[in-house]
Formats: structure tokens, C-alpha cells, sequence
């Protein structure tokens, strides 16, 4: 089974400063893709950035980008220019690739990282 | 093209009655996913469906859940004789390609249970 951490469970920064949520997960998998996703006040779940883990070059979009690090089985997200709508929590979540028949589930999520940005 | 669409958004039950959840998957997706979120949680994995197919339901207790997604219409989660313990917020996704194949899942706004 696979297993995603999130060790911040809370951050606050200025607006328009930079930061980065951390991610580590733990799988014995090679084809597998990583996603994060933000939960705003409103509750909708929704998709920030997605890395493919055969890529090794980082994903990026627009002001978020990744770091992605397969040997150490990190995934930090990385937002830049932060802005008060960015203020949600932050969903890392693992998927793992193929078809393993049954058993295995769709996203795997870690706790999330509550995100503040001040004004 | 309209989102997931989950309804209804909040829901209250007493003790012993049941609870039907509805998602409407996005225009074209035949896959969907319903998760659990508890207060302070992650979104936890209950249950994967293709058109009239349970294809993994690992996450979902054996007892008083079960999960339908019929030829027509929408999908239904559907908890019995609920207790405390079922109030949650139950989110629906759907995407256009089985899992494996790394497509995002896409979420509905969730159902709010509460159980009194």
C-alpha cells in the first residue's frame, strides 16, 4: 500500500512571498503519478499540478510548480508571487499507474497543509 | 461542460435512517470515485465504479454501504441505518479513463452528512 505525508500542517506567509509545501510518500511502485490538489473554503477539491513519475523534468503551472525528487520519493509544491486566493488547504496525493486488477485505489491522499496567506 | 455535480450538498439524518448521495459525473467520464473526508482529514478512498460496475470497493465497509452507478442516471452512495460515526463529507470524482492511465480526477463540491 502506499502511503503519502505531509508534514506541515499548517503555513502562513505574506502575500505575494514564496512558499513551498513539502510531500514525501512511500511506494514500491516505478509507474505512478503524483498530483496536488487545493481545498478552498468552499470545499471543492481542486487540481493544482500533476507530475508524471517517469518525467523528469518538473512540472509546472503558471505560478505553482513542483519539485520532484523520485529517489527520495518527495514531491514539494512550490507557489510563487502568493496570493490571498491561494489561502486552502493543500492535498498531495499519489496514483499508481497500470492496471493492477483489483485492490488497488484511486488517489491516495495525504492529511494536507493548511495554507494562509496574509495580507 | 458542467462539473461534477453532487447533491445534495448538505444532508442531515437521525440515527437509524438512510442517506442517498447522488453524483452526476462530468459530460463523457464513465469512471467514478467516492471518497470520505473527516474533519482535519485527507480524502479517504471508498469505492470505484465504471458504468453498472463495482470494479474496487476496498475503501467501503461491507456493512450498511453499498454503491450503485446505473446505465442511466447518476451514481448513489447509499448508507443505512446510519450512526454518529457516518457524519463526513462524501466526495464524488469521475474522470475519463480508468485509473492507471493517470488521468485527474475531477471533484464535486461534496456532500456534507451529519448525523444527529
Amino acid at each position: 500500500a502506499q502511503t503519502v505525508t505531509q508534514s506541515q500542517p499548517e503555513m502562513s506567509v505574506q502575500e505575494a512571498e514564496t512558499v513551498t509545501l513539502s510531500c514525501t510518500y512511500d511506494t514500491s511502485e516505478n509507474n505512478y503519478y503524483l498530483f496536488w490538489y487545493k481545498q478552498p473554503p468552499s470545499r471543492q477539491m481542486i487540481l493544482v499540478i500533476r507530475q508524471e513519475a517517469y518525467k523528469q523534468q518538473n512540472a509546472t503551472e503558471n505560478r505553482f510548480s513542483v519539485n520532484f525528487q523520485k529517489a527520495a520519493k518527495s514531491f514539494s509544491l512550490k507557489i510563487s508571487d502568493s496570493q490571498l486566493g491561494d489561502t486552502a488547504m493543500y492535498f498531495c496525493a499519489f496514483m499508481k499507474g497500470g492496471y493492477s486488477g483489483g485492490g488497488a485505489d484511486g488517489l491516495t491522499f495525504g492529511k494536507g497543509t493548511h495554507l494562509i496567506i496574509q495580507p | 461542460n458542467a462539473g461534477v455535480m453532487q447533491n445534495p450538498r448538505h444532508l442531515v439524518r437521525r440515527r437509524g435512517q438512510e442517506a442517498r448521495l447522488r453524483c452526476s459525473p462530468m459530460k463523457g467520464h464513465s469512471h467514478v470515485y467516492w471518497y470520505r473526508q473527516l474533519p482535519e482529514e485527507g480524502l479517504k478512498f471508498m469505492v470505484y465504479l465504471q458504468k453498472e460496475n463495482i470494479i474496487d470497493e476496498s475503501g467501503m465497509p461491507k456493512e450498511r454501504f453499498s454503491a450503485e452507478f446505473p446505465k442511466e442516471g447518476p451514481s448513489i452512495l447509499r448508507i443505512q441505518q446510519v450512526v454518529r460515526g457516518d457524519s463526513a463529507a462524501y466526495f464524488c470524482a469521475s474522470s475519463p479513463m480508468g485509473r492507471g492511465e493517470g488521468s485527474p480526477l475531477h471533484f464535486g463540491n461534496g456532500t456534507r452528512l451529519t448525523v444527529t
